[in-house]
């Protein structure tokens, strides 16, 4: 089944303590990107990728840092987390940039840094 | 840089069509727009996508005019199961050929029994 998966689904940590969300598509998809969602503001893109070891910052990029050494895998990282960073966080994978592609998003993650 | 502008809210009836514009004044040439679908608590979820005139598919059609600065998402008969937020999306080739997404904040669509 064609799906892109996140893990974790929840997580409750502290201020400052480093924490990666996971991200991996099955789909041989060269494009993938990372949103950040909250109440009233809708799906803002944090950080993409055109392709391996290819990244750049999107709207949001500022206390997030993203790697993609393999195509299926592209983490999230929080070197270290803030209470303004609690979030519903979803990443999405594309088979190419631009939006002729559709793009497939994971189930999310509810982030919450106390 | 491209932007969308959506209603931020709509309500209708079971049975009726409901019909959600989403403006995009510096869309680019190659640029598609597609329109995604979202429950709470759950990724976005494709719909439909078009690049002018008219686009149907069994779900929804998509209506763009020709100077392409608006689409229109029409939703044929809804039921209660549409209940939902609908975001329209264009994109931003910005320097480099990269490419950014552009999401809007979204229309809540809330249909009534």
């Amino acid at each position: 089944e064609a799906q892109v998966t996140q893990n974790p689904r929840y997580l409750i940590t502290v201020t400052g303590k480093k924490l990666t969300v996971t991200c991996s598509q099955n789909m041989n998809h060269e494009y993938m990107s990372w949103y950040r969602q909250d109440p009233g503001l809708g799906l803002r893109q944090i950080y993409y990728s055109m392709n391996v070891e290819v990244t750049d910052k999107g709207d949001v990029p500022e206390g997030y840092k993203v790697s993609r050494k393999e195509k299926r895998n592209f983490p999230l990282i929080l070197e270290s987390p803030s209470p303004n960073q609690t979030s519903l966080y979803f990443c999405a994978s594309s088979f190419q940039a631009g939006t002729g592609s559709e793009a497939f998003f994971g189930q999310g993650t509810r982030l919450t840094v106390v | 840089l491209a932007k969308t502008t959506q209603p931020i809210s709509m309500d209708s009836y079971e049975g009726q069509e409901v019909n959600i514009t989403c403006s995009h004044n510096n869309i680019a040439t190659n640029d598609y727009i597609t329109w995604y679908q979202q429950f709470p608590s759950q990724g976005p979820r494709f719909i439909i996508q078009g690049y002018k005139t008219k686009v149907t598919n069994e779900v929804a059609s998509l209506f763009i005019p020709a100077d392409r600065k608006s689409s229109t998402l029409s939703l044929p008969r809804v039921s209660l199961s549409d209940t939902a937020v609908y975001y329209c999306l264009v994109g931003d080739l910005v320097g480099s050929g990269t490419y950014k997404y552009i999401f809007g904040t979204g229309t809540r669509l809330k249909v009534l029994a």
